[in-house]
């Protein structure tokens, strides 16, 4: 079945720096990619749709200077997070759509933390 | 604007019992309904898909169905394990083209031993 690999799984960062956060399809190409932020005890909220080789599409209230979104190629979304801070922690997971039967597949999430 | 609703938000059973999780959605025009279980701290297994002209899917001890006129789905499983402990999501894709899911809040489900 389709795999959907991101790394890293768990990162921690000094306020003020910038986190990237990979996310892959492995065995599929992905033309549509999607970020999501979970925060505890909540469901996934999507963030912004990540489109190769344009620009991404946030949600309403996500600040694109900030979750900066780059899908140069068709296996490969990043997301990156710019002057991090404690708001910021939270838990990240990207997905893509296999066109095949297997629906959307998710990566296994990247836990920040922001210190 | 579509909302999804999973009752119960928790729930606890012993083991080997079966059980029914549900989840309703407010705009009946979906492409499709897929189930998900999340383990504390990682991301989203799918477990079943079901397109909308579909009534039920099933793999191994589950098994979910659809009510797409209702706005209604259930996830039923057989014979518990604790194994089975997670948190399940539901999801619904959107007629129209837009490619985004909106999920339930979920439902914890810890099966003891």
């Amino acid at each position: 079945g389709a795999v959907v690999s991101q790394h890293p799984s768990r990162v921690i960062c000094k306020s003020g720096t910038s986190v990237k956060i990979e996310c892959r399809s492995l065995d599929f190409q992905a033309t549509t990619m999607f970020w999501y932020r979970q925060f505890p005890k909540q469901s996934l909220m999507l963030m912004a749709t990540s489109n190769e080789g344009s620009k991404a599409t946030y949600e309403q209230g996500v600040e694109k200077d900030k979750f900066l979104i780059n899908h140069a190629s068709l296996t490969l979304s990043t997301l990156t997070v710019t002057s991090a801070h404690p708001e910021d922690s939270s838990f990240y997971i990207c997905s893509a759509e296999d066109v095949g039967a297997y629906g959307y597949t998710f990566g296994s999430g990247t836990r920040l933390t922001v210190v | 604007k579509q909302e999804v609703t999973q009752i119960p938000a928790a729930l606890s059973v012993p083991e080997g019992e079966n059980l029914v999780l549900n989840c309703s959605f407010t705009d009946s025009a979906i492409y499709n309904l897929q189930w998900f279980r999340q383990d504390p701290g990682k991301g989203l297994t799918s477990l079943l898909l079901i397109q909308s002209s579909q009534r039920e899917q099933t793999s191994g001890r589950l098994n979910a169905s659809l009510d797409k006129s209702s706005g209604r789905s259930t996830l039923y499983i057989a014979a518990s394990q604790p194994g089975d402990s997670a948190t399940y999501l539901c999801a619904v894709l959107q007629e129209g083209g837009s490619e985004k899911l909106v999920f339930g809040k979920g439902t914890k489900l810890t099966v003891n031993p």
